[in-house]
């Protein structure tokens, strides 16, 4: 199956530093997300970003499909986006898997 | 509001017992998935499901078990046979018709004693 490769593991962050999240995947995708865990647990949706850049707030989000790599920008940190980072794909002409990512644990310190 | 809900939040239970976990959606979305995360790890797919009454396995759909009798439901048992049920699980959907984007329900959190 398609495997999806996710760094650094782990990141500390001073508050108003920026940072970038990579994922690699081992094969074509028609899908890819990118989400943030809370402390409660709960997957918030950043980027629905199969292709291409787009951008929300401090938050922006690149896919080179043809190199198969996405990336996560976060920009002037706050202690509000701490929690784990997940890049999720699918592969292309299935509906079924959605495979994750091991996550970027990042934490923001005031 | 348009959601996923999942009940309950947290759930305790004496091992040996069978436990249902509800997943409920109003987005219309065809198809509903199934993951457990163990504490510091990614997410795992048990089943999925495209339309009613027809479902598939994940990647680790050993011990438990799924319905699908109609489309804004997709329950998820426990059963006895899973050997380590303690875990965070989560349900998901996407409409099939759509940019296939998938949400997420907020959780429940299954603790075995």
């Amino acid at each position: 199956g398609i495997q999806v490769e996710q760094s650094p593991p782990d990141l500390i962050l001073q508050e108003g530093a920026n940072s970038t999240l990579r994922c690699n995947f081992s094969d074509s995708v028609n899908n890819l997300q990118w989400f943030h865990q809370n402390p409660w647990g709960q997957l918030i949706n950043l980027f629905y970003i199969p292709s291409g850049t787009k951008q929300n707030g401090r938050l922006s989000a690149t896919t080179v499909a043809t190199e198969r790599y996405s990336l996560l920008y976060i920009s002037s940190s706050q202690t509000t986006d701490s929690g784990v980072y997940f890049c999720a794909v699918r592969v292309s002409d299935s509906w079924g898997k959605l495979q994750f990512g091991a996550g970027t644990q990042v934490v923001v310190t005031p | 509001d348009g959601g996923i809900t999942q009940s309950p939040k947290y759930l305790f239970r004496k091992e040996g017992q069978n436990v249902t976990l509800s997943c409920e959606q109003n987005l219309n979305h065809d198809a509903m998935y199934w993951y457990r995360q163990d504490p510091g790890q990614g997410l795992r797919l048990i089943y999925y499901s495209q339309i009613v009454n027809d479902f598939q396995k994940g990647d680790i759909a050993e011990g438990y078990s799924v319905s699908r009798e109609k489309k804004e439901s997709f329950p998820l048992t426990v059963t006895s046979a899973q050997k380590n049920p303690t875990a965070f699980y989560l349900c998901a959907s996407v409409g099939l018709g759509g940019t296939g984007e998938l949400f997420f329900g907020e959780g429940s959190r299954l603790t075995v004693l």
